[in-house]
């Protein structure tokens, strides 16, 4: 079965690191990329960015653009979003997500597996 | 670029036919996707190429459009299909969400 299966709740104080995980199964990792969305509480669906871990290459929003770090370990098929400064704002659900690509369909490309999310909460 | 949908909510009843509407800021050529989301739950694929149903969602779904405006219809509301639905454009980097509609029972 394919699935992205993401660490852990986090409850974390201003200005405190964080990394989160999401690893992949059932698939070959290297060869999709894998994105990560951001949902603020009672609010819609944000694009962060995407990393292909077949060679790290990375894209961010020009909204998440050095606030946030993803990474990629493809030795254990884990992908990886990570603050090195919180702040209360950063208080949200975060999902991964298996961007899928059609070859057989004129190149076109979805987020077609998603993980079940990990909430992080960040407060004083 | 920006997607717009229309309407932000949307209050219908069980077998009514409803359509929601993405526009784009820029052609997108069909690089669309509709996700659906449950309270508690991770958005589901439903539609991807703006109108090619995914693997396994019902064909009370459908899809249609090209360039920067794309429906997304249900032809017959179920009980399970009231939920917030989202668009989503893949043409180009970063991969931008519409803002939502809520499908709420009358």
């Amino acid at each position: 079965e394919v699935q992205l299966v993401q660490s852990g709740a986090e409850v974390k104080k201003p200005g405190e690191s964080l990394k989160i995980s999401c690893k992949a199964s059932g698939y070959i990792f290297t060869t999709y990329w894998i994105g990560w969305v951001r949902q603020l509480p009672g609010k819609g669906l944000e694009w962060m960015g995407i990393i292909y871990p077949g060679d790290s290459d990375t894209k961010y929003s020009p909204s998440f653009q050095g606030q946030v770090t993803i990474s990629a370990d493809k030795s254990i098929s884990t992908a990886y979003l990570q603050w090195s400064s919180l702040k209360a704002p950063d208080t949200a659900m975060y999902y991964c997500a298996r961007r899928n690509y059609y070859y057989d369909s004129g190149g076109h490309k979805s987020l077609d597996i998603w993980g079940q999310g990990t909430m992080v909460t960040v407060s004083s | 670029i920006q997607l717009t949908q229309s309407p932000s909510f949307l209050s219908a009843s069980v077998g009514d036919r409803v359509t929601i509407t993405c526009r784009a800021s820029q052609g997108i050529s069909s690089y669309l996707a509709w996700y659906q989301q449950k309270p508690g739950t991770a958005p589901n694929l439903l539609i991807y190429a703006a109108s090619t149903l995914q693997s396994g969602v019902p064909s009370r779904f459908s899809g249609s459009g090209s360039g920067t405006e794309f429906t997304l219809t249900i032809s017959s509301l179920q009980p399970e299909d009231f939920a917030t639905y989202y668009c989503q454009q893949l043409n180009s980097y970063p991969y931008s969400f519409g803002q939502g509609t809520k499908l709420e029972i009358k």
